[in-house]
Formats: C-alpha cells, sequence, structure tokens
C-alpha cells in the first residue's frame, strides 16, 4: 500500500541557510501534518493543512512556513536556520472523510535535517 | 487540550518476559487514543488505537492495550517480548471533535534483554 513519501530523507545545511521539505500524503487524503522531533524528544506539532487550507497551528517558529499544494502535497520551507533546528521532520496525513477524528494518522519515514 | 504522560521513560525487560508501557491522558473533551512505536532510526508506525466500543484493543506484534476512562489511562502490554520489540513507544491522543493533531507523549525506551 501507498505510504507518506517525504523528501529528502536527509539534508545538511549551514547557519543561516534555507532548506525546503517536501510530503506527499497517501492517495486521496486531504489533510497534512508537520511535525518536529528533537534529538530524544517526542514529536511537536507544527502546522496541519486541510484541503490546503492552513487547519491548525503548533510550535512553528516564524522562520518556518508551509502550504499545501492542489495536488494535496505539502512543503515546509525553513529559512535562517539555526542548530537548534536539527531534528527529524514527520509528515503525515489522514482522510476526515466525513469528519471521523479517529481516523487514522499516517506518518511517513521523516526527513533528518542536521544544521550545521 | 490534550496531553499524554508516559511515567516511564525507559523499560528493561528481560526476553520472553510480559511488558506493560504506562500511558495516561488528560482531557476535557472526549478523545482517542493510540500507541506507535518508533525503531531505531525510522519512522512512526501506528500500533494500535481506541476509538470506542470494546475498551480492549488487540493490535500489531502481539501488543494490546486497555482503555481506562475512570483513570484515563491507555497501558500497552505484551505478554512475551521480543529481541525485535526494542524501539521507542509513543502514547498519543486526539480530540475526538474535529480534525484534530495527535499530541504525543514523552516516549518510553523499551529495551529488550536477551
Amino acid at each position: 500500500a501507498a505510504g507518506v513519501i517525504q523528501s529528502p530523507r536527509h539534508l545538511i545545511k549551514e547557519k543561516r541557510e534555507t532548506a525546503t521539505l517536501k510530503c506527499y500524503p497517501i492517495p486521496r487524503h486531504d489533510t497534512v501534518y508537520w511535525y518536529q522531533q528533537g534529538p530524544g524528544q517526542d514529536p511537536q506539532f507544527l502546522i496541519s493543512f486541510y484541503e490546503k487550507m492552513q487547519s491548525d497551528k503548533g510550535s512553528i517558529p516564524d522562520r518556518f512556513s508551509a502550504q499545501q499544494f492542489s495536488d494535496y502535497h505539502s512543503e515546509l520551507n525553513m529559512s535562517s536556520l539555526e542548530l537548534g533546528d536539527s531534528a527529524l521532520y514527520f509528515c503525515a496525513s489522514s482522510k476526515p472523510g466525513q469528519g471521523f477524528a479517529g481516523n487514522t494518522i499516517y506518518f511517513g519515514e521523516g526527513s533528518w535535517l542536521t544544521v550545521v | 487540550a490534550q496531553s499524554v504522560t508516559q511515567l516511564d521513560s525507559q523499560v528493561p525487560v528481560f526476553e520472553e518476559a510480559p511488558v506493560e508501557l504506562r500511558c495516561n491522558y488528560s482531557s476535557s473533551v472526549s478523545v482517542y487514543l493510540f500507541w506507535y512505536v518508533q525503531y531505531p532510526n525510522q519512522g512512526l508506525q501506528l500500533l494500535l488505537k481506541y476509538l470506542s466500543g470494546s475498551t480492549l484493543v488487540k493490535g500489531i506484534n502481539g501488543f494490546e492495550a486497555e482503555f481506562n476512562k475512570s483513570q484515563t489511562s491507555f497501558h500497552l502490554r505484551k505478554p512475551s517480548v521480543h529481541i525485535s520489540d526494542t524501539a521507542e513507544y509513543f502514547c498519543a491522543v486526539r480530540s475526538a471533535f474535529g480534525n484534530e493533531k495527535l499530541t504525543f507523549g514523552t516516549g518510553t525506551r523499551l529495551t529488550i534483554i536477551p
């Protein structure tokens, strides 16, 4: 079965540079979530989109922005990178469909960002 | 808002022994509960979920969890663990209303001792 696809899987950037992470949700999933997991920490919610509109916002720095495109893929743009941005970034998708919040949220394998 | 507390950050268990990973949640509204597993250097995989109905839910790899509303708990159990169960386990909660995000606990690292 198709899963959530994230690219790139690994990324090394220098401080103050910009990075873009891409997420391709499971086909027919219309909701995308972004999470950040620092070393040894639990995943922290950044932002989510439903039908190409931002649906919720968590602890996302102002230096970060994201959007969901017409084909439902999403991109997370990170500017003025700091050492503390080094983390595993997860994208996840779900299909609320009939508004049933219990639908499972499926996660991608994550994108490892290292800022040096 | 919801929150999750995983009481044990690390749990060492001998191979073939039973294990219980504890999870308590807090919420002012009805919630759905999930357990995810993260193997080293991998993504998050759903183990099981409680949505409604029977409070005992069974998941993959022989894991099960029991929802206890009065104790606001959702402990994960396995009767006999294997080396391959070594991983980080995250309990997560989600509001039962709307298209809500998941809120994770801090995780429990399960280490299986041969």
